[in-house]
């Protein structure tokens, strides 16, 4: 079965850094891209960017490049996503999936991880 | 960046209803397109895909079509289980986007 879990609740302050996770299991984490998205509170989904472990190839939104890292470790099946320094305006739920590219859509999901912004 | 222009931005429905949504691309995205349902508190959930795919598992009263810049989602017979928000994503260049969503709300 593939999963995909995701760490839990970040609270923090401005200009701390921070790294989530989404550890994988299940498939070949080699062989499918995973992405990202935001969800503000209230708000819409926004799609941040998205890794092939693969070949560590990463694409990002022109709305984060810059703002986040993402990455990948092959060793435990697991990508991340990096802040140098967080902003109130980071707060957001964040999730991870999985892009299935036979078919061109994201076929498996994390269950999301609340990072809180707050001074 | 591709702009999706999704409509209405809510709308109140009752059960047994036919619901239609619609996403417009800024440009042409052939059928590159996806819709996802997410309920409060969860992940999004893959509907439809390459624009009229019906996913596994997912009822025949939904429906997509569309192709280039224009695209529908249907919701035939409105059932207590479908109330939601709707986006549509489309993949055909980066970055992805996804449109600003629809909450079908019960009426």
């Amino acid at each position: 079965e593939v999963q995909l879990v995701q760490s839990g609740t970040e609270v923090k302050k401005p200009g701390e850094s921070l790294n989530i996770s989404c550890k994988t299991s299940g498939y070949t984490f080699t062989n499918y891209w995973i992405g990202w998205v935001r969800q503000m509170p209230g708000r819409g989904l926004e799609w941040m960017g998205i890794i092939y472990p693969g070949d560590f190839d990463t694409r990002y939104s022109p709305s984060f490049q810059g703002q986040v890292t993402i990455s990948a470790d092959r060793s435990i099946s697991s990508a991340f996503l990096q802040w140098r320094s967080l902003r109130a305006s980071d707060t957001a739920t964040y999730y991870c999936a999985r892009w299935l590219r036979s078919k061109d859509y994201f076929d498996s999901w994390g269950q999301g991880t609340l990072v809180a912004v707050s001074s | 960046a591709i702009q999706m222009t999704q409509s209405p931005s809510s709308l109140s429905a009752s059960i047994g209803d036919r619901v239609t949504i619609t996403c417009r691309a800024s440009q042409g995205i052939r059928n590159d397109l996806g819709w996802y349902q997410q309920k409060p508190g969860k992940a999004p959930k893959l509907l439809i895909y390459g624009a009229f795919n019906l996913q596994s598992g997912v009822p025949s009263r939904f429906s997509g079509s569309g192709s280039g810049t224009d695209f529908t989602l249907i919701i035939n017979n409105l059932q207590p289980d479908d109330f939601a928000t709707y986006y549509c994503l489309q993949d055909y260049n980066y970055p992805w986007t996804f449109g600003q969503g629809t909450n079908v709300e019960i009426k």
